[in-house]
């Protein structure tokens, strides 16, 4: 059974880069496709972008400027840098395995990680 | 981009009721669309894939339906675990949309 823990400072300065990392276990990151989600408190969930585990991308067009994604595969992780953040940034952060069929859909979670924007 | 509505955004019943929850898609999206419980304070949990196919382990009164713009999520039997919020989930072109949720809580 895949397993996925968010990692990463619980607060943010306004103008700075959030960085998270998920750590797999349970499987191997190859071959697979991996998301980060956002939840900011009381809202529905914010689809942020994927990555292969070869390193290809896609991401939510809203958030494209200011996002990255990346993967180590001899870690067994992925990473989220979004840069430029601001109060409206604050959220619970999830990390999924995205699988790939007809579609893509997000079968394993993370518990998430709650981060904050503030001075 | 492809947005998602989901009616209605809350509702109220009872155990053992039928409810059916909606979404629907800006445009035609085949059948790429999943449905997601999420309980407070917990991650969001796969239901439903490729509009209609039940998720391992996910009970048998769950069922979805639908294909092009407009899709169903029905619980025939809703039991106490059942009360959550629901979202539905599309995938076009390579991104992904969730809808706003319907929050099914106790009459």
């Amino acid at each position: 059974q895949v397993q996925l823990q968010e990692s990463g400072p619980g607060l943010v300065k306004p103008s700075e880069t959030l960085s998270l990392t998920c750590t797999v276990s349970g499987g191997s990151i190859t071959n697979s496709y991996w998301s980060w989600i956002r939840q900011p408190p009381g809202k529905g969930l914010e689809w942020i972008g994927y990555i292969y585990s070869s390193g290809s991308t896609n991401y939510n067009p809203s958030l494209k400027s200011r996002v990255t994604i990346s993967v180590d595969t001899s870690t067994n992780q992925f990473s989220l840098q979004l840069s430029s953040v601001t109060v409206a940034d604050t959220a619970i952060y999830f990390c999924a395995r995205a699988y790939a069929t007809t579609m893509v859909t997000l079968d394993f979670w993370g518990q998430g990680t709650a981060v904050a924007v503030s001075s | 981009a492809i947005q998602l509505t989901q009616s209605p955004s809350s509702l109220s019943a009872s155990v053992g009721d039928r409810v059916t929850l909606t979404c629907r898609a800006s445009q035609d999206i085949s059948s790429a669309l999943a449905w997601y419980q999420q309980k407070p304070g917990k991650a969001p949990k796969l239901l439903i894939y490729d509009a209609s196919y039940l998720e391992s382990g996910v009970p048998s009164r769950f069922s979805g339906s639908g294909s092009g713009t407009d899709f169903t999520l029905t619980i025939s039997s809703l039991q106490p675990e059942d009360f959550a919020t629901y979202y539905c989930q599309q995938f076009n072109s390579y991104l992904l949309t969730f809808g706003p949720g319907t929050k099914v809580d106790i009459k």
